[in-house]
């Protein structure tokens, strides 16, 4: 098991619903993502909190709009989605600035499965 | 050219056999590389980091080669436990901003 938990693991909700995804890592680290699995595509990248800061956000539509109240909590607020971003949505943790590139490891949630009708 | 490419596979190997992987990259400044490993319905481990010289875990290698801007993993003796998908990931950030770029994966079934 990792020390990364999402909640819910799976979600269906409407074109006008809202709903929240939640992630905590249980791990120490100071950088947490948000990334999105689509069927035979790569992870893509959506958002970035460093030390509770947002870093990056990779031109992801407003309808999916983050927020890091600290270091260990990252949630994915969602509204007025579309049939087209139903997806696998995974949170990941890490340490920023590890002394060695090489030992740099992300390590990731099991992921919310959300479904948009 | 995408910035991370893989052959999506699938590749069915006999148990027992060696299997190897290819992946390129885009960014001749990466600096960092890694192998994870995706189970079907589960989230993605990292398996193993690349390392210039090239590295071994087991029945595992990794190697990198940076004028050809392309990294493979190599398995010998697999085993059943083994089917699963590998992602190829480069870091393309910079230190203390890293940034990680994932290939589509490339799914790998053992048979018995």
């Amino acid at each position: 098991e990792t020390g990364v938990t999402q909640t819910p693991r799976h979600l269906v909700m409407g074109m006008t619903n809202k709903k929240s995804l939640k992630c905590e890592q249980h791990l120490g680290h100071n950088a947490m993502y948000w990334y999105k699995q689509s069927a035979k595509k790569p992870l893509e990248l959506m958002f970035v909190y460093n030390f509770k800061e947002q870093t990056e956000n990779n031109s992801v539509p407003s309808r999916f709009s983050p927020e890091c109240p600290n270091s260990s909590h990252l949630f994915l607020h969602l509204h007025t989605l579309q049939p087209e971003d139903s997806a696998l949505y995974l949170c990941a943790s890490s340490q920023e600035g590890t002394l060695s590139a090489g030992s740099y490891e992300q390590y990731f949630g099991p992921g919310t499965r959300l479904t948009v009708t | 050219r995408k910035e991370v490419e893989q052959d999506p596979g699938p590749f069915n190997v006999p148990e027992g056999a060696t299997v190897a992987f290819n992946c390129t990259y885009s960014n001749s400044a990466s600096q960092s590389f890694f192998w994870y490993r995706q189970d079907c319905r589960k989230e993605p481990k990292l398996l193993m980091s690349v390392y210039s010289s090239g590295n071994e875990d087991g029945r595992f290698t990794a190697q990198l080669n940076r004028a050809s801007q392309y990294i493979s993993l190599l398995i010998r003796d697999s085993k059943l436990s083994d089917s699963a998908t590998y992602l190829c990931v480069v870091n393309m950030g910079v230190f203390g901003n890293e940034k990680l770029t994932f290939g589509t994966g490339t799914r790998l079934t053992i048979i018995p």
